[in-house]
């Protein structure tokens, strides 16, 4: 069965460096998300994707964000000075075209700032 | 915006029966329901349309109330393998991002 996949699974880095995380989405999807998870709590959307660009993004998703599909498969997630509050799991999630279709989730990224 | 789940947790005996709400103060267009183990990611159940549309998935099940924005999950004869997160997940618009409310842990004891 089809998966989304992301790495790395864990990614530890320095306060104010820039990280990039990277999915796979499921090849026929066109819909493309970045969401995150701050250990304990809830999934919080961070940015939408949708033929090659920005749907809509979420107040937590500020300049210091950007996403990028440099080719064919690969949707990518930019944080360019990371903060200790970036500390997070961050799940890539796809979905095929139409009104209302599955959300599929990656297994996610595990962001550590020290 | 956000969605209420209701209850924050529960803790049942393997074959209990359980019940998740997840209300909105704002009109719904459709409700995605997900389970999320420890360390893993949300893996996904089910989706509810407007229209009051019950959906089954062999003993997990779900039903959407319009008239009073409120989606109820459903869980018989739970097994071990159900404790987890479960999350509800709303779209407001159609299409788009959802926005989780914050969770209902689920615990099964033998």
């Amino acid at each position: 069965e089809p998966e989304v996949t992301q790495t790395p699974s864990h990614q530890v880095t320095q306060m104010g460096q820039e990280v990039i995380l990277r999915c796979v989405p499921i090849s026929n999807h066109l819909y493309f998300y970045w969401y995150r998870q701050i250990l304990g709590q809830k999934v919080e959307f961070l940015v939408s994707f949708y033929n090659n660009e920005i749907s809509e993004k979420s107040e937590i998703f500020d300049d210091q964000f950007s996403v990028e599909r440099p080719d064919g498969s690969n949707f990518t997630l930019k944080i360019r000075s990371t903060k200790l509050e970036d500390s997070a799991m961050y799940f890539c999630a796809s979905r095929e075209q139409g009104a209302v279709h599955t959300q599929y989730f990656g297994p996610g990224t595990r962001l550590t700032v020290l | 915006q956000q969605p209420v789940q209701s209850p924050q947790a529960v803790i049942l005996r393997e074959g209990e029966d359980a019940v998740i709400n997840c209300s909105s103060s704002k009109a719904l267009y459709s409700v995605h329901w997900y389970r999320q183990k420890h360390g893993e990611a949300p893996v996904f159940l089910m989706i509810l349309l407007k229209g009051g549309e019950q959906k089954g998935h062999e003993k997990i099940s779900a039903s959407f109330n319009e008239k009073k924005q409120q989606s109820s999950l459903y869980l018989t004869a739970s097994q071990l393998s159900y404790s987890g997160t479960y999350f509800c997940g709303t779209d407001y618009q159609g299409a788009q991002k959802l926005v989780f409310g914050q969770g209902t842990r689920l615990t099964i004891n033998p």
